[in-house]
């Protein structure tokens, strides 16, 4: 059973560019998380998906960010016009609907904006 | 005020020592209590979880939970190298969040 996998695991991206960002979860999960780690720093929430629906975007910035998780295919976290500050690693995790606890997180994705 | 608080240290310590990682969060609705571990660039994974106020033990490793005071700790006895990790605490209820992480080391 794969765990839940990040592509790509390193993402360079010149400041205005796009970033494009997936998440394929576990087998059988079908709620997603986004979530955002700044150097040095914890992870900051970003988004709860389940399929095809948006739970909580609360930690979402109201520009540029996006996030989706279609009926078929991976979790997507959009971001348009990259800027400096937008370099972190962004981690997904997946559960399953009647799970509160445990959490199985991808290995990450390294954004760097040159 | 955050929902969840947590020191973000460093804390460093000598093998064989206990250690105490505390976080204290502000909303009623979080029912389950969670400590996760994070090596160097790798995803978190789960290390222990309570739902109810009081101490669960594994190991090395207790957690517990005061929710009156809305106060957690993770105590780790004897330490060793190999728990120099980041550990965040994370609550959930209707969703999770997670603390900033405290990151150990463990000096041998």
């Amino acid at each position: 059973n794969a765990g839940v996998m990040q592509n790509p695991r390193h993402l360079v991206r010149r400041r205005g560019q796009e970033a494009r960002l997936r998440c394929s979860p576990m087998k059988g999960h079908s709620h997603v998380y986004w979530y955002r780690q700044l150097p040095e720093e914890g992870l900051k929430f970003m988004v709860y998906l389940q399929k095809e629906n948006i739970i909580d975007e609360s930690g979402m910035p109201k520009e540029r960010f996006s996030a989706e998780f279609p009926k078929e295919g991976p979790s997507i976290l959009r971001i348009q016009q990259v800027v400096r500050g937008d370099s972190a690693a962004y981690f997904c995790a997946s559960l399953t609907s009647g799970s509160r606890t445990e959490a199985f997180f991808g290995q990450g994705t390294r954004l760097t904006v040159v | 005020q955050k929902e969840v608080e947590q020191d973000p240290g460093p804390l460093s310590v000598p093998e064989g020592a206990i250690v105490s990682l505390n976080c204290t969060y502000s909303n009623s609705a979080f029912q389950y209590f969670m400590w996760y571990r994070q090596y160097s660039r790798k995803g978190p994974e789960l290390l222990m979880y309570t739902y109810s106020s009081g101490n669960k033990e594994d190991g090395r490793f207790t957690a517990q939970v005061d929710k009156s005071s809305k106060y957690i700790s993770l105590f780790i006895r004897d330490s060793q190298p190999s728990d120099s990790a980041t550990y965040l605490c994370a609550m959930s209820g209707n969703d999770m969040r997670f603390g900033a992480g405290t990151r150990l080391t463990v000096k041998p």
